[in-house]
């Protein structure tokens, strides 16, 4: 979903669930992605990335999905966690070295 | 692992004061940036940096802000005359190629009143 002021869109699961989150990027030149997880009063934390000539890449219980015609990139967590409860948000950069632009964040919330 | 340190973690400051915010990269790293973060809002991009001098400023980095690369270890940011809008999470990042992921420090809360 998209967020509106300061409003964050929130994705409510059971543990166990599988979780998608969405991200619609701006830039069509942008060729890497990024996923960060930030927890309350933290920094983003990596999660996982994926760069413009792959359309899917899969790590640990997540798998990020790119889809350039619509410029959206997607996040799935498999088997969702409590310790996944965070904001989610998805980057995108020109080139490795570039500035990341971030997207307006998902709020997961993962009841037992 | 290695990480990206920054202090203090709160920072609570009148208006017009001046603030240095500090962060302590990845060793090895090359590349730092600066973003900030207001109140459940998206994190925004301040400024780059590479081989002593600024690379890419976003328009929230005016004349107001100064970074710095002091010595081997240390980042700052500088606000010379801080305004209430300034009150926000302040992140520090690092990058040490073009083929690796930033990473983020804890941040400061710098609130101005």
């Amino acid at each position: 979903g998209e967020s509106v002021g300061l409003h964050l869109p929130t994705l409510s699961v059971q543990e166990g669930d599988n979780s998608i989150i969405n991200c619609a990027y701006s830039n069509s030149a942008s060729d890497y992605f990024i996923w960060y997880k930030q927890e309350s009063g933290k920094g983003p934390q990596f999660i996982i990335d994926i760069r413009s000539n792959m359309d899917k890449r899969q790590g640990q219980r997540v798998t990020v999905l790119l889809n350039k015609t619509v410029k959206h990139l997607s996040l799935q967590i498999a088997a969702t966690q409590p310790g996944d409860s965070a904001v989610y948000f998805c980057a995108e950069t020109l080139s490795g070295y570039s500035t990341l632009t971030f997207g307006k964040g998902t709020m997961l919330l993962v009841s037992p | 692992e290695p990480e990206v340190t920054q202090t203090p973690s709160h920072q609570v400051t009148q208006m017009g004061q001046e603030v240095i915010l500090r962060c302590v990269p990845i060793s090895n790293h090359l590349y730092f940036y600066w973003y900030r973060q207001i109140l459940g809002q998206k994190v925004e991009f301040l400024v780059s940096f590479y081989n002593n001098e600024i690379s890419e400023k976003s328009e929230i980095f005016d004349d107001q802000f100064s970074v710095e690369r002091p010595d081997g270890s240390n980042f700052t940011l500088k606000i010379r005359s801080t305004k209430l809008e300034d009150s926000a999470m302040y992140f520090c990042a690092s990058l040490g190629t073009a083929r690796d992921e930033q990473y983020f420090g804890p941040g400061t809360r710098l609130t101005v009143t």
